[in-house]
């Protein structure tokens, strides 16, 4: 079973640009999240949907970053325009289900803003 | 609120110590706990959990005990192996909106040594 799929791997841009991020979740998952690791720090969640409808996007800086999942299955988070602490690490994680289930990690988006 | 607390790392030690690391949480309800790794270059990977108040996890040769009483769920391990260098992140899962969330641990990295 093939599992989280995330690119590009890395990514360097400057201050006020914009970049986007691309998750596909393991077949079947209905549930897909992202996160944001800041380095020392564990991963804190941005956004979690549930298909193609928004579940939970409280602490999702509204300002900047924006994220769809219009299908229902793969993924895009944006960030526009970029400010030197959006640098992390952006993981996509995703589950077969809401409640009671495992969640699984794609390998990440490093970002950096200089 | 919701969090967990984590000893601080890094830690380093030779290959067959015994591994501690320690993690207290603090929640409201009955969250589920979970340790989950990662080692380099590779996204999180759930290692153990436990659902309730007593439960023992364990996974390769790691475990964790749910205590209620001390609300910990420290990680051990009798005998480490090189490949057993990661960081390692204790999490819990809260209910909240219909919804299952983790919250993270800042996470220990474990160096072990031939």
């Amino acid at each position: 079973e093939a599992g989280v799929a995330q690119s590009p791997r890395y990514k360097i841009i400057e201050k006020r640009q914009s970049v986007a991020f691309w998750c596909n979740p393991i077949s079947g998952h209905a549930t897909l999240y992202w996160y944001q690791q800041i380095l020392g720090q564990g991963p804190k969640l941005l956004i979690q949907f549930q298909n193609n409808g928004v579940v939970d996007d409280s602490q999702l800086p509204k300002d900047r970053f924006s994220a769809e999942r219009l299908k229902g299955v793969d993924s895009t988070l944006k960030i526009q325009p970029a400010k030197l602490e959006d640098s992390a690490v952006y993981l996509c994680a995703s589950s077969p289900r809401l409640m009671f289930a495992v969640q699984y990690f794609g390998p990440g988006t490093r970002l950096t803003v200089t | 609120g919701n969090s967990v607390t984590q000893m601080e790392g890094p830690v380093t030690l030779s290959e067959e110590a015994f591994l501690t690391i320690n993690c207290t949480y603090t929640a409201t309800g009955y969250p589920s706990l979970f340790w989950y790794v990662q080692y380099p270059g590779e996204g999180l990977q759930l290692l153990l959990k436990a659902t309730k108040a007593d439960d023992k996890g364990s996974n390769k040769g790691f475990e964790a005990t749910y205590r209620k009483e001390t609300t910990s769920f420290h990680l051990e391990k009798g005998s480490v192996q090189v490949s057993d260098s990661a960081v390692y992140f204790c999490a819990l899962s809260v209910t909240q909106g219909g919804s299952e969330k983790l919250v993270f641990g800042k996470g220990t990295k474990l160096t072990v040594n031939p």
